[in-house]
């Protein structure tokens, strides 16, 4: 079963600090999500990404993130300053986009828990 | 614009009992209505899901949701509640184009022994 893979599974940084989480999505897969989850709430989205570059995002994905698919496989989530809010578990996902019954089912990967101090 | 309203954000049933499971959208297009369940610790799976055709759909581990356009609802279900379906789960709706998905604030299912 082809799966999405994060890492890392957990990063504690401290307040300030850049932090780079990163992504490997199915690989014939075109299109690319980050989500966030603050402990005990919804599940919020960030930011899709297709065909290199942003195709939405939500007022939570202000300029202190970025995006970026540097090699062709890895999908990364950049957090420049790191503030104590954007503790949460980040969810990385992806979906074929293609014709077919699973073109519009996200595939979610296991999530990296971030904690700032 | 699409929303998903998830009534009762915590539900118990006994081991063995029907487990119901609430969902309600909102969405000016024809949506597409899933169902992820999140075990603890570990990211989000999907159970079933509805885009198009049959309204009753069957997902993994025993679970099925009807779609009904008429009360707007996308109710999960399963006859008969293990231990193992302990977990959080979220309805989620996105349009048909499917860049976005907007998720319900969780349901989480406690079941009794």
């Amino acid at each position: 079963e082809p799966e999405v893979t994060q890492t890392p599974s957990h990063q504690v940084t401290q307040m300030g600090q850049e932090v780079i989480l990163r992504c490997v999505p199915i690989s014939n897969h075109l299109y690319f999500y980050w989500y966030r989850q603050i402990l005990g709430q919804k599940v919020e989205f960030l930011v899709s990404f297709y065909n290199n570059e942003i195709s939405e995002k939500s007022e939570i994905f202000d300029d202190q993130f970025s995006v970026e698919r540097p090699d062709g496989s890895n999908f990364t989530l950049k957090i420049r300053s790191t503030k104590l809010e954007d503790s949460a578990m980040y969810f990385c996902a992806s979906r074929a986009g293609l014709a077919g019954s699973g073109a519009n089912v996200l595939t979610f990967g296991a999530g990296s828990r971030l904690t700032v101090l | 614009a699409q929303s998903v309203t998830q009534l009762g954000s915590h539900v118990s049933v006994s081991e063995g009992a029907l487990v119901l499971l609430r969902c309600n959208y909102s969405s000016s297009v024809p949506p597409y209505l899933f169902w992820y369940v999140q075990y603890p610790n570990q990211g989000l799976q999907l159970l079933l899901k509805y885009t198009t055709g049959a309204t009753l759909v069957k997902g993994i581990n025993g679970f099925e949701a009807e779609f009904k356009k008429s009360e707007t609802s996308f109710h999960l279900t399963k006859p008969s509640a293990h231990m193992s379906d302990a977990a959080e789960y979220f309805c989620a709706v996105s349009s048909t184009t499917g860049n976005q998905f907007y998720f319900g604030t969780g349901t989480s299912l406690t079941v009794i022994p």
